[in-house]
């Protein structure tokens, strides 16, 4: 069956230190992956998408990578502050029509001062 | 200055009840989208229409209508309501089909 999975439902991390989340997928073959930022009672926040023949992509301390070996994405974020305390959501499209996003269930991180 | 909104930002109903929830956006985009987020945060397409015509229909029970009036608009329209209903559910919409998605700030549902 195809799956999303981001491996951690929360993480911890001290400010300054380099906060990496994982989002792994099966049985899938996406035209394109996304990182969308959540903050509680909001909707989610676009913040990079990364095509299935890209291997990296930077924005600010923001730094995605894909692995289409691997079937995974590692989302970073460097110099990581209190303010970037939120949940990240993986979504990936598959290649073909109209077909949806597809969210994995996100990760929980917080930045400890 | 909102570029995507949706009306009540709070229901709470009874079973049985139906509801509306409405959803605009002044983006100019073309696509528009309903999803649900239940309690454990998984974040599900249900409906997305481009040019007010129906492109993506995802397993939703007919209880669930949306209805586009015009391109800007993608209302909901829920009926019987059921205690599973209960959820957050966002309304977003993208420039294309296959564009990054915009969301609005979500309506929060609950059945009793």
């Amino acid at each position: 069956s195809q799956k999303i999975e981001q491996n951690s439902e929360a993480l911890n991390i001290q400010e300054g230190k380099t906060a990496t989340l994982t989002c792994n997928y099966t049985n899938y073959s996406p035209a394109y992956l996304q990182w969308y930022r959540q903050d509680p009672g909001r909707g989610p926040v676009f913040l990079l998408l990364i095509r299935e023949n890209e291997k990296e992509k930077r924005k600010e301390r923001l730094k995605v990578t894909f692995d289409t070996t691997l079937k995974q994405s590692l989302f970073h974020i460097t110099a990581s502050q209190p303010a970037d305390s939120a949940t990240y959501l993986c979504a990936l499209r598959k290649r073909a029509g109209n077909t949806p996003l597809v969210f994995g269930k996100g990760t929980r991180l917080s930045v400890i001062a | 200055d909102t570029a995507v909104s949706q009306t009540p930002k709070y229901l709470v109903t009874q079973m049985g009840n139906d509801k509306s929830i409405k959803c605009e956006q002044n983006l100019g985009h073309d696509t528009m989208y309903w999803y649900k987020q239940d309690s454990k945060k998984f974040l599900k397409i249900m409906f997305s229409y481009n040019n007010k015509e129906l492109i993506i229909n995802e397993t939703v029970p007919n209880r669930f209508s949306p209805k586009s009036p015009d391109k800007a608009h993608l209302n909901l329209h829920i009926n019987s309501l059921e205690l599973g209903d209960s959820a957050v559910y966002f309304c977003a919409s993208s420039l294309h089909p296959q564009e990054t998605q915009y969301f609005g700030p979500g309506t929060r549902l609950l059945v009793l």
